[in-house]
């Protein structure tokens, strides 16, 4: 297997424009997460997904920020309109079940300038 | 909200001494993981310990768990250049459903040569 795929590994952009980050969890894998990292904060839970379904979206930071999982291959974190300060690297990682170990893609850095 | 702390922030060793790294966290837990990240790098899972397990080996990796301090270590013997990474502990609360995992801010570890 490949593992958690996300794209784009890099992304610089400028105030105001919208930005989408894409995840392809592994297969078979029913939950999925989407993190922060930022040297300040460290690593923040921003959403995740039970089988599809938004179980908890307590840490997206605000309505700027959207995550959907139209299929149990594929979602996207969209940023419209994206900030300076959404600078930072966003993760995706799966798992057989909320509770079992995750597996990490390898990150989009995002650079808003 | 992050549960997991760990200590101390940055760890810097000679290569062949040993490592060890606490996380204390704050509430009941169903089980403990420790991930590795590689500069630029998405996280690793090393090891999982459940509520119920005291420790738990993996290699050179030894990680105690105490449930009456809330605390965890996670131990490296015989370090090598390869273990510089960040380590994080990850804490899954065990009285709710539809939790998922908190990270710490982790271990900055340097090994060198």
């Amino acid at each position: 297997d490949a593992g958690v795929i996300q794209s784009p590994r890099h992304e610089v952009t400028e105030m105001g424009q919208e930005v989408t980050l894409r995840c392809k969890p592994i297969s078979g894998h029913n939950s999925l997460f989407w993190y922060r990292q930022t040297m300040m904060r460290g690593l923040e839970l921003l959403i995740y997904f039970n089988n599809n379904v938004p179980i908890d979206d307590s840490g997206m930071p605000e309505d700027r920020f959207s995550a959907k999982m139209p299929n149990a291959s594929f979602s996207t974190l969209k940023i419209q309109p994206s900030e300076p300060r959404d600078s930072a690297v966003y993760f995706c990682a799966s798992s057989l079940g909320d509770w079992d170990i995750q597996y990490f893609g390898a990150g989009t850095r995002l650079s808003v300038l | 909200s992050q549960q997991g702390e760990e200590d101390p922030q940055a760890l810097s060793i000679q290569e062949g001494e040993n490592a060890t790294m606490n996380c204390s966290y704050k509430t009941s837990i169903n089980n403990l993981q420790w991930y590795r990240q590689n500069s630029g790098r998405g996280l690793v899972h090393l090891i999982l310990i459940r509520s119920n397990e005291r420790e738990k080996h993996s290699g050179r990796l030894r990680v105690t768990l105490d449930t009456s301090k809330k605390s965890s270590s996670l131990l490296i013997t015989a370090s090598r250049a390869a273990d510089t990474a960040s380590y994080f502990c990850a804490t899954l609360g065990g009285d709710q459903a539809g939790t998922a995992l908190i990270f710490g801010k982790g271990t900055t570890l340097s090994v060198s040569s």
